[in-house]
């Protein structure tokens, strides 16, 4: 069992360059979640999509946009990347809508390790 | 809006020693409430979670108890290892995505 899956692991960008982090899930989960993690700050909501076909902003959405591709794909883009996105990104997932958005757990995948010269 | 608090590290035990980690937390409603662990080089992992005032979650000797007169969730295990060296999150949840504390680095020494 997969769980959540992110591509690439690894990645460097030059200033101005984009670039696309996929993540899939194979839990038949209704919810997604693109968060950032910076030395310091915890982590950090970036964008989040309750069901297939929506998507709504988090704690810190400037520069990216993303697409819920299917219930399986969220993807996150950086269309023209800054030293200031320099981190390292992690997908989750968790099932609500026919569960409980209070009590169910959320499943992270591995990170992808952004930096942006 | 919701928000947690946790006990900025880092946090330095010997192996065998008794473990806290401080977390309190602000929200509307009846949150439920988390521990993750982030072991060197993962993404996050459940440790443990209660969903309602009075719970206790625990797992791997690690406990905390949902208090919802102090809003706290305080993390504790009574002899750490050093396998347990890593970060943890104090998390809560309710009409909205997790928010997370800033994380506690946790270093066990032989």
């Amino acid at each position: 069992n997969a769980g959540v899956t992110q591509t690439p692991k690894f990645q460097v960008l030059k200033t101005g360059q984009s670039m696309t982090l996929q993540c899939a899930q194979d839990m038949n989960h209704n919810s997604m979640y693109w968060y950032r993690q910076d030395p310091g700050m915890g982590l950090r909501l970036i964008y989040y999509s309750a069901s297939e076909g929506t998507t709504d902003k988090g704690e810190v959405p400037n520069g990216y946009n993303v697409s819920r591709l299917n219930k399986r794909e969220f993807s996150l883009r950086l269309e023209s990347a800054a030293p200031s996105q320099t981190s390292v990104y992690f997908c989750a997932s968790r099932r609500e809508r026919g569960g409980n958005r209070y009590t169910d757990t959320q499943y992270f995948g591995p990170g992808t390790r952004l930096t942006v010269l | 809006g919701d928000s947690v608090t946790q006990m900025e590290g880092p946090v330095t035990l010997s192996e065998e020693a008794f473990l806290t980690i401080n977390c309190t937390y602000t929200a509307t409603g009846y949150p439920s409430l988390f521990w993750y662990v982030q072991y060197p080089g993962e993404g996050l992992q459940l440790l443990l979670k209660a969903t309602k005032a009075d719970d206790k979650g625990s797992n791997k000797g690690f406990e905390a108890t949902y208090r919802k007169e102090t809003t706290s969730f305080h993390l504790e295990k009574g002899s750490v290892q050093v396998s347990d060296s890593a970060v943890y999150f104090c998390a809560l949840t309710g009409n909205t995505p997790l928010v997370f504390g800033k994380g506690t680095r946790l270093s066990v020494i032989a």
